[in-house]
Order: structure tokens, then sequence, then C-alpha cells
């Protein structure tokens, strides 16, 4: 069975610049988040779904970040006007439980590097 | 305002003998806690988890204890095998207004090197 898949595995854009990132999560997992890793730390948590709905953003750092999930399954994180300070690695997670403890299926990351 | 805390960037420890990684949190609204495992390029694997209302946590190798007054806890490896190194880190969550424990806050990980 596929795991959690992210598309593209690294991107390098330019700052001031428009991206997307694409998290395709394990077939029937309803629950999917959205995390970023800077370097040296550990994950921090931005947008979690359920189903099609954004159940918590409370971790997008500003407006300029906006997740969709617009069929309850694929989800894309988009980023504008990007600034040095986004290179991360973004990791997309899913999970089945609808409710109470339910272990997140984390995919590889997309690398982003803003020059 | 690190909630969790890894206070030990990495470990070394000999094969075959014990690794002990160890994990602090702040927030006592926290109620149950995981260890994932990261291989270089690859997503975080979860590897055991623990609900508060326990104290230890056993699967095969691995036996993650939790001390709820010391906001503490720590996961064991025994016997250590060269596979095992790997980024681990400790993470928490919270009962949400859902119901749901889905937002996990980690820590900074430790790299476990175990040499053969």
């Amino acid at each position: 069975g596929a795991g959690v898949s992210q598309t593209p595995s690294n991107k390098v854009t330019e700052k001031g610049k428009y991206v997307e990132l694409r998290c395709d999560p394990i077939s029937g997992h309803t629950a999917l988040y959205w995390y970023r890793q800077s370097l040296g730390q550990g994950p921090e948590f931005l947008i979690y779904f359920q189903g099609t709905g954004a159940a918590d953003d409370s971790g997008l750092p500003n407006d300029r970040f906006f997740a969709v999930r617009p069929e309850g399954s694929v989800s894309t994180l988009k980023i504008q006007r990007t600034e040095r300070g986004d290179s991360a690695v973004y990791l997309c997670a899913s999970s089945l439980v609808l409710a109470g403890i339910g272990e997140q299926f984390f995919g590889p990351g997309t690398r982003l590097t803003v020059l | 305002d690190q909630q969790v805390k890894q206070n030990s960037p990495s470990l070394s420890v000999q094969e075959g003998r014990i690794s002990i990684l160890n994990c602090d949190y702040t927030n006592s609204m926290f109620d149950y806690f995981l260890w994932y495992k990261k291989y270089p390029a690859e997503g975080p694997t979860f590897l055991i988890s623990i609900s508060s209302i326990k104290d230890k946590n056993e699967d095969g190798r691995f036996t993650v204890f939790l001390n709820k007054s010391a906001k503490h806890l720590s996961l064991h490896i025994v016997p250590s095998q060269p596979g095992d190194s790997a980024v681990y880190f400790c993470a928490a969550s919270a009962l949400g207004s859902g119901g749901s424990n889905y937002k996990l806050t980690f820590g900074k990980g430790t790299l476990l090197t175990v040499n053969p």
C-alpha cells in the first residue's frame, strides 16, 4: 500500500515568488496535517484538515500561507510572496481516526529553498 | 518557548547496550506522548506512544516511561542495534476541543548513533 506522498521533493524559488506544495494522503485517511521543519528544529504544526475543512489553522505563520483540500483527499499548501525565512522542509501527514488518538503517518517532505 | 525539550542533541552507544533518550515537557495539558524515528530524507515514523494514564508502555525492544510529576519521559531501546541509528523525536499532544489529539508538539530531536 502506498504511503503519504509529497511533490515536489525539492523546490528552489526566488524571494517574492509563489509556490504550491502537494500532498497525497493515504487512501481513506480523513485527517490531514501540515508541519514545517526548520533546520535543527522539530516539526512545527501548521494546519489540520478533517475532511475538506480546515479544523485548525492556528499554526500558519501569517496570511501568506494558505492550504486547501477541496475534495477531502489531496491537499495543497500555498505560499505567496515567499521569503528566505520560509526555507524549510514541509511535511504532510495523514491519519485514519476521526476522534481520539490516531497515529499520524508522515510523507517524506518537500524541501523548500528560497533564494 | 519550547514546550517539549530534548536536551541532548546526540547520543552514541555501543551495539547491544541500552540507549536511553530523554524528553521533558512544560505544558501540563499534554496527555498523550509519542516517539518518532526519522532517517535522512524520510518523514518521521511512529515508534511508540503512551497515554498519561499509564507510566510505562513496552513494544519489543522499545519501552517508554512517563513520570507525570516530573513532566519527564524517556525511551529505552534494549538491545540497541546499528539500524536504530536515526534522529528520535519526542512529541506531545493535548485533548483538543474536537476530542482529538491532533496537534503534535515536537522536541528538537536527538541523533542516536549505535556503533557496531
